[in-house]
């Protein structure tokens, strides 16, 4: 297992248009987190899923963004009608439930909204 | 609500310098606490936790000890490589409903000089 993946590294979209990301976590673990990070901050949690069932979202996350996870293995995050405020690297993590408890992250998947 | 204080960076130290980055954070309940790590170009790793009071969490020469009584996780390292150059994030994280999100400070980018 090569660890969390995302998916693209790197997204330029005009403002308005609609975009997609994949995360795909490490095979065994059933929890996978989005946080968002943008310069200079750390990154902030925006939901959570166990399994299949999202469980947790921020107030950060507005109605434009939505995530599923519908097998509970890899997970999306949908930005709707961007707006240049998106522009943030989008990160996820995983772990597993009922071991050690740390998260393990992908690499994140920067936005840019022009 | 829940909050994590890290001292402002950018922090630069010559090679074999003594490193301290100080975190205090702001929790209702008790929470676990971590020190993150993300070199350029990479994810965030996990560099060490602490799960409760008095624990000390090391690795790879860095060592913080969880103080409830100041409710700090001060970050240290006796004598610092230019390998350690990279941004260093101090967080909390509570269990809420099974959620074991993550709760960052703004992070510290160290630098250091041969």
């Amino acid at each position: 297992d090569t660890g969390v993946s995302q998916d693209p590294r790197h997204k330029i979209t005009k403002r308005g248009q609609n975009v997609t990301f994949r995360c795909d976590p490490i095979s065994e673990h059933n929890r996978l987190y989005w946080y968002r990070q943008t310069l200079g901050q750390g990154p902030e949690f925006l939901t959570y899923f166990q399994n299949e069932a999202q469980l947790e979202k921020s107030r950060l996350l507005s109605d434009r963004f939505s995530a599923e996870r519908p097998k509970g293995s890899f997970s999306t995050l949908e930005i709707q009608r961007t707006e240049q405020g998106d522009s943030a690297m989008y990160l996820c993590a995983s772990s597993f439930r009922g071991g050690d408890t740390e998260a393990f992250f992908g690499q994140g998947t920067r936005l840019t909204v022009v | 609500g829940d909050s994590v204080t890290q001292m402002e960076g950018p922090v630069t130290l010559s090679e074999e310098a003594f490193l301290t980055i100080n975190c205090t954070y702001t929790a209702t309940g008790y929470p676990s606490l971590f020190w993150y790590v993300q070199y350029p170009g990479e994810g965030l790793q996990l560099l060490l936790k602490a799960t409760k009071a008095d624990d000390k969490g090391s690795n790879k020469g860095f060592e913080a000890t969880y103080r409830k009584e100041t409710t700090s996780f001060h970050l240290e390292k006796g004598s610092v490589q230019v390998s350690d150059s990279a941004v260093y994030f101090c967080a909390l994280s509570l269990t809420q409903g099974g959620s074991e999100k993550l709760v960052f400070g703004k992070g510290t980018k160290l630098t250091v000089n041969p």
